[in-house]
Formats: C-alpha cells, sequence, structure tokens
C-alpha cells in the first residue's frame, strides 16, 4: 500500500529562524492536505496542493507540491511561538476523499 | 472551533467494556470519518460514512463498528476493550466525499482503559 514518509519528527527551532518539513511517498499523489494540530487540540486543515509543482503560501507558511507529485514540503519563515504544534501531510488516497496522515513533524519554538 | 462536535470528552472504563462514542458532523455535512490516535500509531484513519452508508475502511478492529443515522450523527462502538485500546478517537466531516473535500475535525474523546 502507498506508504507516506514525513521528515524530520521533531524539530527545535529557535524563535525567528527558518524550517522545513518534508513528506514523501512511494507513489504518486492525487493530491495532498495539511494539517496542524496545536498540543492539546485537533488536526486543523491548513491547504490542499493538487497541481504538479503547485506552491501556495499563507503568510509565513509556504507548502509545495513536487514535479512528480510524489513529495511534498512545508516551509515556515520566522518561526513564531504560535507555531508550536505538529503538522501532518495527509495525501489523498482514494476517490472519496480518505486521508492516510504522516507521521508528523512536532514543532517546539525556543524564544 | 470547527462545528464538529464530540461526546463524551472523555471516557475512563475497564477491559472487556463496551462504550459508544458520539459525533455531530458540521452542518450541511454529509460525510464523517472516524479516527484513532496513539502515541505509537499515529493518526489512523478507521471508517468512513457518507449520507449513511459506509464508504471506506481503514485500520478498523472487528472488535469496533460504527454506523451514520439519518440526522447525519454518527457513532462509534468499541467493545471488549483491551488496554491498547486507550486513545484519542477524531470524527471529522466534509461537505461532500471527494478528493478535495476539506475534512473538518471534532474536538476528540480521549479514552482510557484501565
Amino acid at each position: 500500500g502507498q506508504q507516506v514518509m514525513q521528515i524530520p519528527q521533531y524539530q527545535h527551532v529557535q524563535e525567528g529562524e527558518d524550517f522545513t518539513t518534508y513528506c514523501n511517498s512511494s507513489t504518486t499523489l492525487s493530491n495532498i492536505q495539511w494539517y496542524k494540530q496545536r498540543p492539546g487540540g485537533h488536526p486543523v486543515f491548513l491547504i490542499q496542493l493538487v497541481k504538479s509543482g503547485e506552491v501556495k503560501k499563507q503568510k509565513r507558511l509556504t507548502f509545495q507540491f513536487g514535479e512528480a507529485k510524489k513529495n511534498s514540503s512545508l516551509h515556515i519563515t520566522a518561526t513564531q511561538t504560535t507555531d508550536v504544534g505538529t503538522y501532518f501531510c495527509a495525501p489523498v488516497t482514494d476517490s472519496w476523499g480518505k486521508l492516510q496522515f504522516g507521521a508528523g513533524t512536532q514543532v517546539v519554538v525556543t524564544p | 472551533d470547527s462545528g464538529v462536535t464530540q461526546t463524551p470528552k472523555h471516557l475512563i472504563t475497564a477491559t472487556g467494556q463496551r462504550v459508544t462514542l458520539r459525533c455531530s458532523p458540521r452542518s450541511g455535512d454529509l460525510s464523517v470519518y472516524w479516527y484513532q490516535q496513539s502515541l505509537d500509531q499515529g493518526l489512523q484513519f478507521l471508517i468512513q460514512y457518507y449520507n449513511g452508508e459506509e464508504r471506506a475502511k481503514g485500520n478498523i478492529l472487528e472488535r469496533f463498528s460504527a454506523q451514520q443515522f439519518p440526522d447525519l450523527h454518527s457513532e462509534l462502538n468499541l467493545s471488549s476493550l483491551e488496554l491498547g485500546d486507550s486513545a484519542l478517537y477524531f470524527c471529522a466531516s466534509s461537505v461532500d466525499t471527494g478528493r478535495t473535500d476539506t475534512q473538518y475535525f471534532g474536538p476528540g474523546t480521549r479514552l482510557t482503559v484501565l
């Protein structure tokens, strides 16, 4: 079946620094969604990528879908304490919208 | 607030018991998804319903079952509980059941099996 690997598993970032989390698939993806889960909270939808090479920005967050549609990345610039949480990539695996969540990248921000 | 409600918020029970978790989707959403989140397994898809019918199954144990009622709320039934069933159970809903639909997650039910 489809395997999704998300790296790194943990990311300690100094406030103000940039970081990137990656999501890699063994198969070509139709589309991929990204979610954020704050500590003690529930996953919240961030973005969806559909097209090959697509890049979308949300303020300090930049999401990218690889040309081969096998990988995706989330880049955060000038990290703030509000960025704390776990970021999940979630490829859509069937026509009914079923998501397969990656293991997530847990982000800790130090002031 | 996503608009998805889940009850109860916390549930503590003993091994061998049976529990029912309830989910009310956002107004107008026809699809309901159930997920299990544990420390060692991450966020695992269990099952999906669309307008009362089962649409997709994931890693759901035979001891677990779910249904979606005519008013679109859903229940997840967990029976013969084991210690390893302790986890956060999330329900999510979406408008339809397409590839590009956004899923809105509820606050979750934390199940502790003692």
